[in-house]
C-alpha cells in the first residue's frame, strides 16, 4: 500500500506571496492532520480534517487554511508569506481519527 | 492543557550498547502514547504505540516502550542499538474525545559511535 504523499516537496516563495500544498493520504484512510515542524517551536498542529470538515485546529493565525476534498486528499494554503512560515509542513493520515497518524516526508518551504 | 518532555536533547551511545530515552507527559487521564523517529529531510515514521492493556508494548526495528502510569512516562528501550538507528525521536500523546491531534515532545537527537 502507498504510503502518505505530499507534493511538492521543496518550495521556495517570497514574502506575501501564497503557497498551496498537497497531501494524499494512504489509501481508505479518511483523517488527514497537518503539522508544522520548525528548529525553534519543534512539531505543532495546525488542522484535522475528516470526511471534508475541519474537526480540530490549532493556534495557527488565519492565514493558515486547508480543505479536504471527496477523494479524502487534503491541501493548505498560507497566504501572505512571513519569514517565519518557513518549515518543513508534514501531512498525516489515519483510517479514522481514533487511529495512529502516519506520516508523509514533508514539503520544505523556504520563504526569502 | 497536556504536554510532553523529552529532558535529553541528545544522546550519544556506542554500536552495540543498550538505549534508553526518556519520556514524561502530562494529563489528567491516560492518553494515547506514541513514538516517532525522524531522518534527516524524512517525515516521522511510527515505531510503537500505547492505547491500552499491556505496558510493555513492542515496535518496529527492535524498540519496545514502558508506560508507567505512577511515573507518567513512556521511555523507549532497544537493546543494542545499529548504526542506522541514528535519527530524531519523538515521543507523542494524544487525548481521547474530540481533540485527537498529536502533542510532540522536543525530540532527542540520538547519535551512534562506531
Amino acid at each position: 500500500k502507498a504510503g502518505v504523499t505530499q507534493t511538492p516537496r521543496y518550495l521556495i516563495k517570497t514574502r506575501g506571496q501564497q503557497v498551496t500544498l498537497s497531501c494524499s493520504p494512504i489509501s481508505g484512510h479518511r483523517s488527514v492532520s497537518w503539522y508544522q515542524q520548525t528548529p525553534g517551536q519543534g512539531l505543532q498542529f495546525l488542522f484535522e480534517y475528516f470526511s471534508e470538515t475541519q474537526r480540530n485546529k490549532g493556534n495557527f493565525p488565519g492565514r493558515f487554511s486547508g480543505r479536504q476534498f471527496s477523494n479524502s486528499r487534503s491541501e493548505m494554503n498560507v497566504s501572505t508569506l512571513e519569514l517565519g512560515d518557513s518549515a518543513l509542513y508534514l501531512c498525516a493520515s489515519s483510517f479514522t481519527s481514533d487511529n495512529e497518524q502516519f506520516f508523509g516526508p514533508g514539503t520544505r518551504l523556504t520563504v526569502l | 492543557a497536556q504536554s510532553v518532555t523529552q529532558p535529553d536533547i541528545h544522546i550519544t551511545v556506542s554500536e552495540g550498547a543498550s538505549l534508553e530515552l526518556r519520556c514524561n507527559y502530562s494529563y489528567g487521564a491516560t492518553p494515547y502514547l506514541f513514538w516517532y523517529v525522524q531522518s534527516p529531510g524524512q517525515g516521522l515514521q511510527l515505531l510503537l504505540k500505547y492505547f491500552s492493556g499491556d505496558t510493555l508494548v513492542q515496535g518496529i526495528k527492535g524498540f519496545e516502550a514502558e508506560f508507567k502510569r505512577s511515573q507518567s512516562s513512556f521511555n523507549l528501550r532497544k537493546p543494542s542499538v545499529h548504526w542506522s538507528d541514528a535519527a530524531e525521536y519523538f515521543c507523542a500523546v494524544r487525548r481521547g474525545g474530540s481533540a485527537r491531534q498529536l502533542t510532540f515532545g522536543s525530540g532527542t537527537q540520538l547519535t551512534v559511535l562506531p
